[in-house]
């Protein structure tokens, strides 16, 4: 059974478009992240969610919004894509803030 | 706040020789410290963590890392490479409680 699991792994589309990653952890823990890792594999802190609460919102445009249903469950919507939101995003979890993450598969996003 | 260097973008080794990647912290409170590996076209797996205890840290495939508090230190090691090495290689640091903070990766080369 995979820990974290995202879907889709890959997503080709084109700019304005609107689309969405799933992301569900059967872990049990407390706090979901995404991250975004760009094409020089620097990896950056997104969104940050605690029991279903949003912790962390670093800068990230407003085009952005997840949402988490349930404590297992942190999802991404993407408003109006862009060129530059090309990238590989990370959903992750861990027990609590701080403590060891574990990543899901990545999903490789490509804005044409 | 936190903040982790990783001064080696690259680093190419023959097979078989020993290695070792460095990663140096900045905080100015007890901290936490990880390895994480990346394959190509992966997610991140955990290599080894430091939480307390043992300055030397045993994780998967043959790694070590030793904490070094005086240095502010976390390098990784390996008496022997593979080729299955070839990898990317995160630092990470997080102050109890608080969020993961990533290097900026090593990209570990392999040379038959």
């Amino acid at each position: 059974d995979t820990a974290v699991s995202q879907t889709p792994k890959y997503l080709v589309t084109q700019m304005g478009n609107d689309k969405s990653i799933k992301c569900e952890q059967n872990l049990g823990h407390d706090t979901m992240y995404w991250y975004k890792q760009d094409s020089k594999k620097f990896l950056k802190i997104m969104f940050s969610y605690n029991n279903k609460e949003l912790i962390i919102n670093e800068t990230v445009p407003n085009r952005f919004s997840p949402k988490s249903p349930d404590k297992a469950h942190l999802n991404l919507h993407i408003n109006s894509l862009e060129l530059g939101d090309s990238a590989v995003y990370f959903c992750a979890s861990s027990p609590s803030e701080g403590n060891t993450i574990y990543f899901g598969e990545g999903s490789w996003l490509t804005v044409v | 706040a936190q903040s982790v260097t990783q001064l080696d973008s690259q680093v190419p080794v023959f097979e078989e020789a020993p290695v070792e990647l460095r990663c140096n912290y900045s905080s100015s409170v007890s901290v936490y410290l990880f390895w994480y590996v990346q394959y190509p076209n992966q997610g991140l797996q955990l290599l080894l963590k430091y939480l307390s205890g043992s300055t030397l840290v045993k994780g998967i495939n043959g790694f070590e890392a030793e904490f070094n508090k005086s240095q502010t230190s976390f390098h990784l090691r390996k008496p022997s490479v593979h080729i299955s090495d070839t990898a990317e290689y995160f630092c990470a640091v997080s102050e109890i409680g608080e969020k993961l903070t990533f290097g900026t990766g090593t990209r570990l080369t392999i040379i038959p």
